[in-house]
């Protein structure tokens, strides 16, 4: 049984340019939530998705989007990219019938902006 | 607003030592759930254990322990007889009910390092 998986594991951008990142949540998960972990910080809530729409979303602005797909995977784009937006980009899914706050987190994507 | 504060940066141990790492938290709420992950090099969060307001029992697994005690506002964890393989970062995190949409909020972490 297939965890939750992200790719790429690695990113190089340059300030502006704009990045995806991909995630499939755990067989069986329906709800996708992603956070951002700057180094030497604990992750931060971006948003989550549940039946393809966000259902909340933390203090991050317009630049951070995402979509979630019938499959229930989901990506994560940011716009314009600024040196800060280096980070682990770490997605994590549950499940409906769970308490929401019981997530399975992947490996992340470490994204790094030049 | 809620808030956890896990206040040793960095702790460093010898294979065998018991150490313990703090968690501090800030919350209105009644009801709200504490959490602990474990954060190897590897970069995904691992899940340790999940405890709501209620109860107060302190746990006990294998050679991990949690002592909540809400009068103090602490939710520490306990590792006993450590190991080079419990060399981590350590996430303390706190969610609260429909208010907070039981989304964490987590502490900036402990870095446990674990010498042979």
């Amino acid at each position: 049984d297939a965890g939750v998986t992200q790719s790429p594991t690695h990113l190089i951008k340059t300030r502006g340019q704009q990045v995806t990142l991909r995630c499939s949540p755990k067989s069986g998960h329906d709800t996708v939530s992603w956070y951002q972990q700057a180094l030497g910080q604990g992750p931060q809530f971006i948003f989550q998705y549940y039946e393809e729409e966000e259902r909340q979303r933390g203090n991050f602005p317009d630049r951070f989007s995402g979509h979630q797909f019938p499959n229930y995977s989901s990506e994560l784009n940011v716009n314009a990219l600024l040196l800060g937006d280096s980070a682990l980009y770490l997605c994590a899914s549950t499940w409906t019938e769970a308490p929401r706050d019981t997530q399975y987190f992947g490996p992340g994507t470490r994204l790094t902006v030049l | 607003a809620q808030k956890v504060t896990q206040a040793q940066t960095e702790i460093s141990v010898v294979e065998k030592e018991d150490v313990t790492l703090d968690c501090v938290y800030e919350t209105r709420d009644t009801t709200y759930y504490l959490f602990w992950y474990k954060q190897p090099p590897s970069g995904e969060l691992v899940f340790l254990i999940r405890r709501n307001s209620f109860d107060e029992q302190n746990e006990i697994s294998g050679r991990y322990s949690w002592n909540f005690q809400k009068s103090t506002s602490s939710f520490n964890f306990t590792i006993t007889a450590s190991q080079v393989v419990d060399s981590a970062v350590y996430f303390c995190a706190l969610s609260e009910g429909p208010g907070g949409s039981y989304i964490p909020t987590f502490g900036r972490g402990t870095s446990l390092i674990v010498h042979p």
